[in-house]
């Protein structure tokens, strides 16, 4: 079964913190995906990566950065972290072969305050 | 642009009744459909996917269907029970890599 890791299930940080969000993944997927996912609205893609080192923008970058400096890790990083992000934040992974199938961790439930 | 709306958006059974939820796409272009299921404050559990080529795809008590033509995706439950009380998400990826979320179907069972 493929295992996909948060750091954290709930996190509360200041306005104007740095925030680090981690997610770690065991099966050797190229592709790594972070979701934001608040009530009326769904999931939305903030950044995705296809290889190591490699990055693209999802649908509502602005506000965040990621890393991926080994295939089965890949951080989000919130520069300074405001209200407006908090949320729920999930990381999936996905293979590229013939299904394409994408698989979740648990969360992480973050509060700005 | 591609939009995926899931209609109910909440329903309330009585346990053993057989239900089916619904998701329309707007462009029939995907490479897949997959249907999630989501507890309360948890992440996504991948229920199935289907291929552009096939029209259905089953596991225990679900099944999932296919129709691109007309833009739609059922998953019917078999005599339901309360543990199936949860969000049930679907979603299509194109060619590209993204996938396109729907807003969900809220689903309960009660005994």
């Amino acid at each position: 079964d493929v295992k996909v890791t948060q750091s954290s299930r709930y996190l509360v940080k200041r306005t104007g913190e740095k925030v680090f969000l981690e997610c770690v993944q065991d099966m050797d997927h190229e592709n790594m995906f972070w979701y934001r996912q608040d009530p009326g609205l769904g999931l939305r893609l903030i950044y995705f990566s296809y290889d190591v080192k490699m990055k693209e923008k999802g649908d509502i970058p602005e506000g965040y950065s990621v890393s991926r400096e080994k295939k089965e890790r890949f951080s989000l990083i919130l520069e300074s972290a405001s209200t407006n992000q908090t949320s729920m934040y999930l990381c999936a992974t996905a293979s590229w072969g013939t299904t394409y199938e994408q698989y979740f961790g648990p969360g992480t439930r973050l509060t700005v305050t | 642009k591609q939009e995926v709306t899931q209609i109910p958006a909440a329903l309330s059974v009585p346990e053993g009744e057989n239900l089916v939820l619904n998701c329309s796409f707007t462009d029939s272009a995907i490479y897949n459909l997959q249907w999630f299921r989501q507890d309360p404050g948890k992440g996504l559990t991948s229920l199935l996917l289907i291929q552009s080529s096939q029209r259905e795809q089953t596991s225990g008590r679900l099944n999932a269907s296919l129709d691109k033509s007309s833009g739609r995706s059922t998953l019917y439950i078999a005599a339901s029970q309360p543990g199936d009380s949860a969000t049930y998400l679907c979603a299509v990826k194109r060619n590209t890599d993204k996938l396109i979320f729907g807003t969900g179907t809220r689903l309960q069972v009660f005994p």
